[in-house]
C-alpha cells in the first residue's frame, strides 16, 4: 500500500515479556518518528530517525525502549520488560524530509501489557 | 520541554452550529499544524500555519496563528457530523525536529 504501515495492529503480552513493534514508511520518506498515545492523550514524541540513525531519542521514557532502523527503511520499536504502564498505541509516522512538512502517520499499534 | 494546552478537552454540540477551539502556550513556535484523528485511526493533518498572524480556510474550518506564534484556534462553521473526530494541534520550536502535540479536544457533532 502506499501509506505507513504498522504491525501488529493489536498485542497482548503479560508484564515482563519482550514486544516489537514494526513500522514500513512510506517509499521514499528519509524521517520516520515513535510516537506513543494514551486513552484520551495527544501523541507524546519517542524518537525520531533520520535516514539509519536516530537524530532524537529524547522522548523515550527509560532504557527498556529501544528503536533501531537499520537499513532506512524499516523501523522497530523494541520494549523489554514490559509494564502495565507501556499499555498505549504506539504510533508511527513518516515524512519525506526532516524540516516542518507534515507528517503520515500509520494506523498504530494497540499494545496491552496484563 | 514545551508545552501546548488545548480547550476545551470536550465539545458536544448540534449540527449546524459553529465553535472554536483554542490551542496555547507559553513557547513560542516556529510552525503549527493541526491534525483530525478519528478512533482506530492515525492523526491526519489539515493545515500547517508558520507565519505570525496568518489565516488559513479549508473549506468550513479557519485556522489562525497568533502574532506572536504561541497560539492558534480552529474555528468551524456550520458544523456537520462528518466533523466529528479528535483534533490536535501540533507545534515544532525553532531547529527541532521534534513535533510536539497537545491532548486534543474531542468533538461530537449530533445529527
Amino acid at each position: 500500500g502506499a501509506g505507513v504501515s504498522q504491525t501488529p495492529s493489536n498485542k497482548v503480552t503479560e508484564k515482563g515479556k519482550y514486544v516489537e513493534l514494526r513500522c514500513d514508511p512510506i517509499s521514499g520518506h528519509t524521517a520516520l518518528y515513535w510516537y506513543r498515545q494514551s486513552l484520551g492523550q495527544g501523541p507524546e514524541f519517542l524518537i525520531y530517525f533520520q535516514g539509519t540513525g536516530a537524530a532524537d531519542d529524547s522522548g523515550l521514557p527509560n532504557d527498556r525502549f529501544f528503536a533501531v532502523r537499520p537499513e532506512g527503511s524499516v523501523s522497530t520499536l523494541k520494549i523489554q520488560r514490559t509494564e502495565r504502564g507501556d499499555s498505549a498505541v504506539y504510533l508511527c509516522a513518516s515524512s519525506p524530509g526532516a524540516s516542518t512538512g507534515e507528517l503520515f502517520f500509520g494506523e498504530g499499534s494497540r499494545l496491552t501489557v496484563l | 520541554t514545551q508545552l501546548l494546552e488545548q480547550s476545551p478537552q470536550f465539545l458536544s454540540i448540534q449540527e449546524g452550529e459553529n465553535l472554536t477551539v483554542y490551542c496555547n502556550s507559553s513557547s513560542v513556535f516556529s510552525s503549527l499544524q493541526w491534525y483530525r484523528q478519528e478512533p482506530g485511526e492515525g492523526p491526519v493533518l489539515l493545515v500547517t500555519v508558520v507565519t505570525g498572524g496568518e489565516v488559513k480556510k479549508l473549506k468550513r474550518l479557519t485556522f489562525q496563528f497568533g502574532d506572536a506564534r504561541k497560539d492558534s484556534s480552529l474555528h468551524i462553521t456550520a458544523a456537520q457530523p462528518g466533523d466529528t473526530g479528535l483534533y490536535l494541534c501540533a507545534g515544532r520550536g525553532a531547529g527541532s525536529y521534534q513535533l510536539t502535540f497537545g491532548k486534543g479536544t474531542k468533538l461530537s457533532v449530533i445529527p
